[in-house]
């Protein structure tokens, strides 16, 4: 069975710009949360999916936006970037719906601003 | 949210048993506890959770203290393999949200 991936692997964008990173989940998985990891503020949570609705935000401002597809699939978004934003993005997939469950982690993305 | 408390860092020795214990006074009686790890240019890693009895799979066991205000994860040979930092985790029911706390960075010496 495939893995989380997350496209694109590694990404330049310049101050102003938006962003859009995509995450494709284990086959099955309805659950898909991101997160944020720098060196500064280690790993922080910025939403959570399932059956495409959102169920927990993260402390980050609106800037940091995301949605689910009806086959899982989910997209963020970062618009108006800030040199801050650049970091790792982690996207993490399980099967969820009732007790916490087994989340298996993508690779990530690696934004950098400019 | 729950928060846990870890010692920065720890060492072993290969193929020595390590004892990694996590702090959570504050635990509610729903919260599970997680164990995550993330080794070095990856990203994290399932290692095990638990509610309220002691769990063993084949990474890993959690001993969870009676009044579930604490917890050890317990890798039972280390190898260097399991150079990682640990993050000991409490969610809550009907949420796979986690909060990464600083973690446990545990250092093996062949």
């Amino acid at each position: 069975k495939a893995g989380v991936t997350q496209t694109p692997r590694y990404l330049i964008k310049t101050r102003g710009q938006q962003v859009t990173l995509s995450c494709s989940p284990i086959s099955g998985h309805r659950s898909v949360s991101w997160y944020q990891q720098t060196p500064g503020q280690g790993l922080q949570f910025l939403f959570e999916y399932f059956s495409e609705t959102q169920r927990n935000k993260g402390n980050f401002p609106g800037r940091f936006s995301g949605r689910q597809f009806s086959n899982s699939r989910s997209e963020m978004n970062v618009s108006t970037l800030e040199l801050g934003d650049s970091a790792l993005y982690l996207c993490a997939s399980s099967l969820a719906g009732g007790p916490p469950d087994t989340q298996y982690f993508g690779p990530g993305t690696r934004l950098t601003v400019l | 949210d729950a928060k846990t408390t870890q010692p920065n860092s720890m060492e072993s020795n290969e193929e020595e048993p390590v004892h990694l214990p996590c702090n959570h006074s504050t635990i509610s009686g729903t919260d599970y506890i997680h164990w995550y790890r993330q080794l070095p240019s990856q990203g994290p890693e399932y290692v095990i959770h638990g509610l309220t009895s002691n769990v063993n799979n084949r990474m890993a066991s959690l001993a969870i203290a009676e009044d579930r205000k604490s917890s050890t994860l317990i890798l039972h040979r280390a190898t260097l393999r399991d150079a990682a930092v640990y993050y000991c985790i409490l969610t809550a029911y009907n949420t796979d949200k986690l909060i990464f706390g600083t973690g446990t960075r545990l250092q093996v010496f062949p």
